[in-house]
């Protein structure tokens, strides 16, 4: 099955500043990577995913890169603001098929701190 | 408002109970999902489902059980209730095969005494 690996774990950075949040998939057949936020006693949500057709794409201030070859894949976050202070998580899995056969597999998480 | 609703939000209980938790869906979705997630931590997927009558276990081993009788439900049972059990639980549902967007409900926060 699909493994995802997430790093780091923890993260501070200074207001305005970037972060990026690296993860690597093992499973060479996955095509969908979302990234969710979860604030604090919040629900995750999505917040931008990536298919493997595309090397990257941009919502604003976030960003999300995909080295296919590499299999991994990051999030970029540019000019942050202490409301991006949350945990995130990236995901993976194989799109498009019935069944079983497309569960998400999550990552263990990044507590980001965004401090003032 | 279609959304992703589970009750109840807090429950604390004692050892050996019996317990449902309950999740609805009112988007429609075919796909559901349970996962366990103590505070800001990873995200376990325990069980999850296509559609009516289809259920399966997921990566983390539980000692739940659900059900899935009617699209819009699907809750989560645990005969014997014990303090490992204590976690957080999140119900998620997502479209189809090929929108896998998770909504996730507020969860169900378990505290087993």
């Amino acid at each position: 099955g699909e493994n995802v690996e997430q790093h780091p774990s923890t993260l501070s950075v200074q207001e305005g500043d970037s972060a990026v949040i690296k993860c690597t998939y093992s499973d060479s057949a996955s095509n969908y990577f979302p990234w969710y936020k979860q604030e604090l006693g919040k629900r995750p949500q999505l917040i931008i995913d990536i298919r493997s057709n595309v090397g990257e794409k941009k919502d604003q201030r976030i960003a999300v890169t995909l080295n296919k070859t590499a299999k991994h894949f990051s999030l970029h976050i540019t000019e942050t603001q202490p409301e991006d202070s949350a945990v995130y998580f990236c995901a993976a899995s194989r799109s498009g098929l019935t069944g079983g056969g497309n569960k998400l597999t999550f990552g263990t998480g990044t507590q980001l701190k965004v401090e003032l | 408002e279609a959304d992703i609703y589970q009750t109840p939000r807090y429950l604390v209980i004692g050892t050996g109970k019996k317990i449902t938790l309950e999740c609805s869906q009112t988007m429609g979705h075919d796909k559901m999902y349970w996962y366990q997630q103590d505070p800001g931590m990873e995200l376990h997927l325990i069980h999850y489902s296509y559609g009516v009558n289809s259920t399966e276990k997921g990566d983390l081993s539980s000692e739940s059980t659900v059900s899935r009788i009617r699209t819009e439900h699907f809750p989560l049972t645990l005969e014997s209730a014990r303090p490992s059990h204590t976690s957080q639980y999140l119900c998620a549902s997502s479209p189809s095969a090929t929108n896998e967007k998770l909504f996730f409900g507020s969860g169900t926060q378990l505290s087993v005494l």
